[in-house]
């Protein structure tokens, strides 16, 4: 079964730093991109950016560049997304997933960490 | 920088027929793709490449494009069907935007 599984909620204070995960499975890591997707409480989808494991070639919403990283580890098959000063303003949840070159759309979507800050 | 614009909410009758519009600000339109999202649960591609069903997904799903405007819709509006419904296109530097969503009630 082709899935991503995402690391669990993170509750951080301000100015703390953070790294989550993203662990896809059942289909060639290195083969597709990642990508991750905000989703601020009650509000809509915010694309951050994507990253190709196989060269870790890598791309940034122009919202989101300098404010988080993106990386992978292809011999684990894991994404990541990380913070080195949380604010409050970065609680929400966050989603990765697999960007498909046969639909050219997000196919497989993890289920989401949920990333709490607060003093 | 690059935006879709989305009505915020849109409702309709147990089989009726739902129109969910989605417009570009920037010329030439790529593809859209279309995303349902339930609460508490992850997002799901139910259109792709403006008008593309993927498998799973059912026929009463459609999508189809005119100049910058993209529209997903649903003939024979389920129940199961209310959702919050995103969009999503890419801009000429190859990065992705999604569109502020449109909230679908079933009446």
């Amino acid at each position: 079964e082709v899935q991503l599984v995402q690391s669990g909620a993170e509750v951080k204070k301000p100015g703390e730093s953070l790294k989550i995960s993203c662990k896809g499975s059942g289909y060639s890591f290195t083969s597709y991109w990642i990508g991750w997707v905000r989703q601020m409480p009650g509000k809509g989808l915010e694309w951050m950016g994507i990253i190709y494991p196989g060269d870790s070639d890598t791309r940034y919403s122009p919202s989101f560049q300098g404010q988080v990283t993106i990386s992978a580890d292809k011999s684990i098959s894991t994404a990541y997304l990380q913070w080195s000063s949380l604010k409050a303003s970065d609680t929400a949840m966050y989603y990765c997933a697999r960007h498909a070159d046969t639909c050219d759309a997000f196919d497989i979507w993890g289920q989401g960490t949920m990333v709490t800050v607060s003093s | 920088s690059y935006e879709l614009t989305q009505p915020p909410s849109v409702s309709v009758s147990p089989g009726q027929t739902a129109r969910i519009t989605c417009s570009a600000d920037a010329l030439p339109k790529q593809y859209a793709y279309w995303y349902q999202q339930k609460p508490g649960q992850a997002p799901v591609l139910v259109i792709y490449k403006d008008s593309e069903r993927p498998s799973g997904i059912p026929e009463r799903f459609s999508g189809s494009s005119s100049g910058t405007t993209v529209t997903l819709t649903i003939s024979g509006v389920q129940a199961e069907d209310e959702a919050d419904y995103y969009c999503q296109s890419a801009d000429s530097s190859g990065t992705w935007v999604f569109g502020g969503g449109t909230k679908l009630t079933v009446l």
